[in-house]
């Protein structure tokens, strides 16, 4: 089966700098690539997705890339806030996500005031 | 997302009880999963229903059931639970070609 693999645990950056959180798949079938956000006591929120037939993907301060070839994905947060710190999962799935996601285990994303 | 909504949010339970825990949905989507979450680890798919009557195991189905009883509702049972079943759980729902799930607030199970 699929197999994500998510880098660092733990990243800690000063506000208004970028963040950067790397994810590697494994099934070269997956298409589709979504990133969660979840904040401490709540479920995940989809902050944005890319599919396999595009590289890059932007919303406002966020961002996603997709290498196929090398099989990793990443996200991009820039001028980063207080309300971005949380936890991060990246995701992949072959259907589109309709059979379910096969997720990285998470990235804790700290904002130093 | 308050359109999922998950019962109990919190439950403790011993070792051997059987336990169930629901999903209700307002999004009128057909698509509804229950994956577990613990501690420094991701989500584990358990198991997803497309409707009704198309039940699917995930990737870590021993140990659970589940009931589609209708569109909107989505439980998972645990007939006889035991320790390591102590996790987060929680429900999502996706529209038509799945894309973006909408996960439910989760509960917090606990077997003692």
């Amino acid at each position: 089966g699929e197999n994500v693999e998510q880098h660092p645990s733990t990243l800690s950056v000063q506000e208004g700098d970028s963040a950067v959180i790397k994810c590697t798949y494994s099934d070269s079938a997956s298409n589709y690539f979504p990133w969660y956000k979840q904040e401490l006591g709540k479920g995940p929120q989809l902050i944005i997705d890319i599919r396999s037939n595009v590289g890059e993907k932007k919303d406002q301060r966020i961002a996603v890339t997709l290498n196929k070839t090398a099989k990793h994905f990443s996200l991009h947060i820039t001028e980063t806030q207080p309300e971005d710190s949380a936890v991060y999962f990246c995701a992949a799935s072959k259907g589109g996500g309709a059979d379910g996601l096969t997720f990285g285990k998470g990235t804790h994303l700290i904002i130093q005031p | 997302d308050a359109d999922v909504t998950q019962t109990p949010r919190n439950r403790i339970t011993k070792t051997g009880k059987r336990i169930m825990l629901e999903c209700s949905q307002t999004k009128g989507h057909d698509r509804m999963y229950w994956y577990r979450q613990d501690p420094g680890l991701g989500l584990q798919l358990i198991y997803y229903s497309f409707d009704v009557k198309d039940i699917n195991k995930g990737e870590i189905s021993d140990g659970y059931s589940v009931s589609r009883q209708a569109q909107a509702k989505f439980s998972l049972s645990l007939e006889s639970a035991i320790p390591n079943q102590t996790a987060l759980y929680f429900c999502a729902t996706s529209g038509p070609g799945g894309n973006t799930q909408y996960f439910g607030p989760g509960t917090r199970l606990t077997v003692l």
